[in-house]
Parts: C-alpha cells; sequence; structure tokens
C-alpha cells in the first residue's frame, strides 16, 4: 500500500480564497482524521470519521471549514473562506479501530502546508 | 479530557549514547494506548514505539524503549546508541475515548 496520501503538498492562497485539501486513507481502514500542525498549538484533532460519517467535529475551528467523506477511500477539508491564521500544517491520518491500534497506531500522510497570504 | 505533557522542549545527545525524554499524561480511560511519533524535518510522522495501557511489559522497538509507570501516568522515551538519523522532534501521544491526544513534543538534537 502506498501509505495515507494528501494533496496537495505545499499550498499558497490568498486571504478569503477557497482551500481544499485532499485525502486517501489505506485501504481496508475505517477511521480517519483530520488534524492541524502549529507551533503555537501542536498537533489538534479537527475532525474524525468513522466508516465514512463523522464522528466528532468539536475540534473544527469555525464554520469556515467543513470536511466530509463520501467514500471509504476520499476525504477532503475545505476552507471558505481562507485566513492568514488558518496556516498551518495540515494531517490526514488513518487506521483500524480497533484492531489497528494495536499493531500500528494511526498511519499519518505528508501533510499539507497551507500558507495564506 | 486527556491531556499530555512534555517537558524539555530541546535535548542534545551526543552520537552513540542514550538520551530520554520524559511523557506525563492524564486519562480517566482504563483502557488506552501509548505511542511516541518522530517526526524529521520531512516532516512525516512516524511511530516509533506503541504501549497498551494493560500490558505491564515495557515495549522496546531495537534502540527506542519505554519506562511505563501506569500508577504515575508517565511514559518516557528512551533512545540508545543514538544515531544521526534520530535528530527529529518526538511526539508522545495517548489514544483513548476514541481519539488521539498528542504533547507538544520534544526536539532531539544529536551531535556528531
Amino acid at each position: 500500500d502506498a501509505g495515507v496520501i494528501q494533496s496537495p503538498r505545499h499550498e499558497v492562497t490568498e486571504m478569503g480564497q477557497e482551500v481544499t485539501l485532499r485525502c486517501k486513507p489505506i485501504s481496508g481502514h475505517n477511521s480517519l482524521f483530520w488534524y492541524r500542525q502549529t507551533m503555537m498549538r501542536g498537533l489538534e484533532l479537527l475532525i474524525y470519521f468513522n466508516n465514512n460519517v463523522p464522528i466528532d467535529d468539536s475540534g473544527m475551528p469555525e464554520d469556515r471549514f467543513s470536511a466530509k467523506m463520501p467514500n471509504a477511500s476520499f476525504s477532503t477539508l475545505k476552507i471558505q473562506p481562507s485566513e492568514p491564521r488558518d496556516s498551518a500544517v495540515y494531517f490526514c491520518a488513518s487506521s483500524l479501530i480497533p484492531g489497528g491500534l494495536r499493531d500500528y497506531g494511526y498511519t499519518f500522510g505528508s501533510g499539507t502546508r497551507l500558507t495564506v497570504v | 479530557a486527556q491531556t499530555v505533557t512534555q517537558s524539555q522542549p530541546e535535548m542534545s545527545v551526543q552520537e552513540a549514547e542514550t538520551v530520554t525524554l520524559s511523557c506525563t499524561y492524564d486519562t480517566s480511560e482504563s483502557d488506552y494506548y501509548l505511542f511516541w511519533y518522530k517526526q524529521p524535518p520531512s516532516r512525516q510522522m512516524i511511530l516509533v514505539i506503541r504501549q497498551e495501557a494493560y500490558k505491564q511489559q515495557n515495549a522496546t522497538e531495537n534502540r527506542f524503549s519505554v519506562n511505563f509507570q501506569k500508577a504515575a501516568k508517565s511514559f518516557s522515551l528512551k533512545i540508545s546508541d543514538s544515531q544521526l538519523g534520530d535528530a527529529a522532534m518526538y511526539f508522545c501521544a495517548l489514544y483513548g475515548n476514541n481519539r488521539l491526544a498528542f504533547g507538544k513534543g520534544n526536539q532531539v538534537v544529536v551531535i556528531p
């Protein structure tokens, strides 16, 4: 398996523009997670899906953020409109809960570095 | 709420020496997992080692080992025979209540 695949790797956009981050989880994993990493706040869980259903989105900062998982092999995180304070690295991770936790925890993608100017 | 605390933001170690990273956590769950992840400059999050809370035996993966003290809620990572490739940010993480929570990380610098 190629692992968790995220795109794009880097994104630079202007304030007010819509940004869409993409993630392809590992085949067979039933859970998908979106994290945001900043120097100030570290790694924060934004939302997680189980069997394509959003279970907990309490970490989503505000209504400008939305996430979807239309099928088991694809998820998006959208920011509209984007603001400079959204600049961060966004990670997608997947796992097989609960069995995968014992064997490998979460598998992370390479992240998307978002810069909003 | 679950919390993970890592002190000592940066640690330096001489190549071939040993370094220990501290981690304390808090959770009300009785069943949980603990992890150490490594994040090199490439920013990829790489699993280093994992520990199931119900197992008393400390996990070991080659040069990496943990000291799991459940009563004290402590989960430290020891890196033996440090190599230049070990230079990275190390995150302690706790899985419980359907979520994985991270500490703020320890930067490990390896001196040749």
